[in-house]
């Protein structure tokens, strides 16, 4: 298998801030990754794929000034949900490929107030 | 447009019991198609993979089924266990991000 984390499991902020949440890839090098969205009781809906060391591609109906994404590294991609409000509450889940399969990190929780 | 569709929201089977899902596409023509298992809060975990020349596939109490010219997949668990409830995925995958379907909520009763 693979291993995917994501930091912070949990956040809770304020109507009107920025949070950052970080995917790694901790055993295997991933040249792209994926975020989804998943509110509840629904699918995980692609947001972005994100390609290292270039831009993001966003899905029809992202906002990429809302939604920033940088893949500085193999094993590393952040996404950060600016001047967020409570319709971005949700369950954000990052993802990389290895051989085919795509593994999973463990989701953020994001509740913005 | 392309859809992808689990049967059931909900099912509920007594513990022992061979569960069966069903993830059925349209628009489509996947190369790959997989099943995840999520549990409530966290990520999705792979599976298993089945590809487009594969009939079925199977791994220890697990076995899935693709036909491409029903355009439909079916997931099952043998001697299903409480442990196995969970709400279950299926993903198309053409070597582009996986497009997922709503998943199953197995619900395994003792």
């Amino acid at each position: 298998g693979a291993v995917v984390s994501q930091h912070p499991s949990r956040v809770i902020c304020k109507s009107g801030t920025s949070v950052k949440i970080e995917c790694r890839s901790l055993d295997f090098q991933a040249t792209t990754m994926f975020w989804y969205r998943q509110f509840p009781k629904k699918s995980l809906m692609l947001m972005a794929t994100s390609n290292e060391g270039s831009k993001a591609t966003y899905e029809q109906g992202v906002e990429k000034d809302k939604f920033l994404i940088n893949h500085a590294s193999l094993t590393l991609s952040t996404l950060t949900v600016t001047s967020a409000h409570p319709e971005d509450s949700s369950f954000y889940i990052c993802s990389a490929r290895k051989a085919g399969e795509q593994y999973f990190g463990p989701g953020t929780r994001l509740t913005v107030l | 447009s392309q859809k992808i569709e689990q049967n059931s929201e909900a099912l509920n089977i007594q513990e022992g019991k061979t569960a069966t899902l069903t993830c059925n596409y349209t628009n489509y023509s996947p190369a790959y198609l997989q099943w995840y298992r999520q549990d409530p809060g966290r990520g999705p975990v792979f599976l298993l993979l089945i590809r487009e020349n594969e009939k079925e596939k199977r791994k220890e109490r697990l076995k899935v089924t693709f036909d491409t010219t029903l355009k439909q997949s079916l997931f099952h668990i043998t001697a299903s266990q409480p442990a196995d409830s969970a709400t279950y995925l299926c993903a198309l995958d053409r070597n582009t991000p996986l497009v997922f379907g709503k998943g199953t909520r197995l619900s395994v009763i003792a």
